[in-house]
């Protein structure tokens, strides 16, 4: 087991144009959870799935923001038109929903700059 | 909604001390609290988890406590080493007016130089 693994690591992109970040979680984990970090900050929680079922949003995620969780294993997080009040860390983490501690494992991020 | 505050926002040491963060919460309804290491421009490692039912957990060098009704936690490191030098973030889960038992609160974060 790897660890959650998210892809790319870096982007950059200009402003109006759509991006997509990939998470992987932690291949037994059937919760996934997609959170925004900016510089001096702690990171925000975004949205979060229960298998394939995306069960909260935050008002934090703007109709440009959309994530997927189509067969309750990988994730994609994709942003519209970009602006570049986006540019952060997007962060993917996963845990497991029943016998365990419901501890949550991070990936190494996905850093967004928007130019 | 809850809240957490971690103080102090940065803290400088010399090699070897031992020392204590401090993490604070609103709503004390919780169901666990997380500490979390932040390298620059690297994901969060965990570090402990604290079950609302327990008072402390250790790892290693690192104690972390757990007063729920008071709504605060310590995470103390002992014999401080150059490669602690880090941020560190505490979470709660839940908390939020009985809200989720799945979404982690983050604080801000300290950020810790241990100086060789």
């Amino acid at each position: 087991d790897t660890g959650v693994s998210q892809d790319p690591r870096h982007k950059i992109t200009k402003r109006g144009q759509n991006v997509t970040f990939r998470c992987d979680p932690i291949s037994e984990h059937n919760r996934l959870y997609w959170y925004r970090q900016t510089l001096g900050q702690g990171p925000e929680f975004l949205t979060y799935f229960q298998n394939e079922a995306q069960l909260e949003k935050s008002r934090l995620l703007s109709d440009r923001f959309s994530a997927e969780r189509p067969k309750g294993s990988f994730s994609t997080l994709e942003i519209q038109r970009t602006e570049q009040g986006d540019s952060a860390m997007y962060l993917c983490a996963s845990s497991f929903r029943g016998k365990g501690t419901g501890e949550l494992f991070f990936g190494e991020g996905s850093r967004l700059t928007v130019l | 909604k809850q809240e957490v505050t971690q103080i102090p926002a940065a803290l400088s040491v010399p090699e070897g001390e031992n020392l204590v963060l401090n993490c604070s919460f609103t709503d004390s309804a919780i169901y666990n609290l997380q500490w979390f290491r932040q390298d620059p421009g690297k994901g969060l490692t965990s570090l402990l988890l604290i079950q609302s039912s327990q008072r402390e957990q250790t790892s290693g060098r690192l104690n972390a406590s757990l007063d729920k009704s008071s709504g605060r936690s310590t995470l103390y490191i002992a014999a401080s080493q150059p490669g602690d030098s880090a941020t560190y973030l505490c979470a709660v889960k839940g908390g939020n007016s009985g809200g989720s038992n799945y979404k982690l609160t983050f604080g801000k974060g300290t950020l810790l130089t241990v100086n060789p």
